[in-house]
Order: structure tokens, then sequence, then C-alpha cells
């Protein structure tokens, strides 16, 4: 079974600096798909951004970016000029290629409480 | 547009009573289904999921169960609740495609008492 591991429970960073959060997972499966989810205090779950094992090039979306790393399976979220509304739990998740035996359900990490200063 | 509903919001219970949290989604039909719990704020710990009607599996076995008696609908039961089924019970549904993300309801927050 696949298992997702974010080893900073807590990170924090000041307004407009840029913070990483680590992830790394364990997987024999060559093909699968990655995502980083958001969880405000208002516990939406928002996706953030995601990845296709596939592809070399990591992907961006506005000041979120990751280092997809699939030899070392690791999937790190860089966040540039951070802001007070970022602010939030932020969870990795690993998603098996569907029609194998998991189906492709997700697997969460445990998550990592993002605290942003002003 | 696909949309998901889950209710209700909040819910606080006796122990020893009954559950049932109902999920439906629109605009997408034989949706992937899953109930998801979180307990203090941290980790989600999938509890079952479902690729098709009649076709539901469990993750951790506990006196919960859930149903799938429409292509869009998704119950979580239970018919004699445990403290320790306290927790934030999210809903979530996604597509085949690999890269198709998980959508979230709203989240039901059970405590019970």
């Amino acid at each position: 079974a696949q298992t997702v591991t974010q080893s900073q429970p807590e990170m924090s960073v000041q307004e407009a600096e840029t913070v990483t959060l680590s992830c790394t997972y364990d997987t024999s499966e060559s093909d699968y798909y990655l995502f980083w989810y958001k969880q405000p205090p208002s516990r939406q779950m928002i996706l953030v951004i995601r990845q296709e094992a596939y592809k070399q090039q990591n992907a961006t979306e506005n000041r979120f970016s990751v280092n997809f790393q699939k030899a070392a399976k690791s999937f790190s979220l860089k966040i540039s000029d951070s802001q007070l509304g970022d602010a939030a739990m932020y969870f990795c998740a690993y998603r098996s290629e569907p029609g194998g035996t998991s189906y492709g359900k997700l697997t969460f990490g445990q998550g990592t409480i993002l605290t942003v200063h002003p | 547009s696909q949309t998901i509903h889950q209710w209700p919001a909040t819910l606080v219970q006796p122990v020893g009573s009954p559950l049932s949290l109902e999920c439906t989604v629109e605009g997408t039909s034989n949706p992937n289904l899953y109930w998801y719990r979180q307990a203090a704020g941290r980790g989600l710990q999938l509890l079952f999921y479902s690729i098709g009607i009649d076709q539901i599996s469990s993750e951790v076995p506990q006196n919960l169960s859930a149903s799938r008696p429409q292509d869009r609908q998704f119950i979580l039961s239970s018919k004699k609740l445990l403290l320790s089924d306290s927790g934030f019970y999210l809903c979530a549904w996604n597509g085949d495609s690999g890269n198709s993300p998980l959508h979230f309801g709203n989240g039901t927050r059970l405590t019970v008492t």
C-alpha cells in the first residue's frame, strides 16, 4: 500500500517570503498522480496544484509550484510571496493510476500547518 | 458544472444512537465517491470508497457502513455511535481520469456525547 509522509507538522513564514513544504511517498508504481490540497480554518478542502508522474516538468499555479523528484519519491510545495490568506493546513496526496487494484483512490499525508506572520 | 452537497453541517448525537450522513453529487455521472474522516484537525482517513452502485469498499473495520442507493448518492451510517466516532466527516468525488482531483463537500462535524 502507498504511504504519504509529511515530516513537518508545522511551518511558519513571514508575509511576502517563500516557504517550502515537504512531502515524500512510498510506491512501487510507475504511473500515479500527486496533489496538494489546502484546508483553511473553514475546513473546506481546496485543490492547490497537481502533478502527473509521467511529466518531468514541475507544475506551477501562480505563486505555487512543486519540486517533483520521481526517483527520490519527493513532492515538495513552494509558496512564493506568501500571503496571510495562505495560512492553512496543507495536505499532500497520492493517487494511483485508476483501473488498478486500488481503483485510483487518494492517500493523504498527515498535513502541515502553515502560519503566515504579518 | 459539478457540485457536491453534504449534510448536515453539524451534528451532536448521544452514544448508542444511529447515524446517517448524506452526500449527493450533481452535474456528473458515475462518479467515484468517498467518505473520509478527519480527527482533531489532522490527516484524512479514508473510510469508504465506491466506484459504482453496489461497489463499495471499506478501508477500516469499524461500526460504520456506507451505501450508494443511487449513482450520485452516498450515505454513511451507523447503528450505534461510539464516542470515538466523533470527528469531521468529508464526502468527496472524482472522475476516472488519473489527474481528476477530489472535489470535497463542506463536511459534517459530528460530536458524540
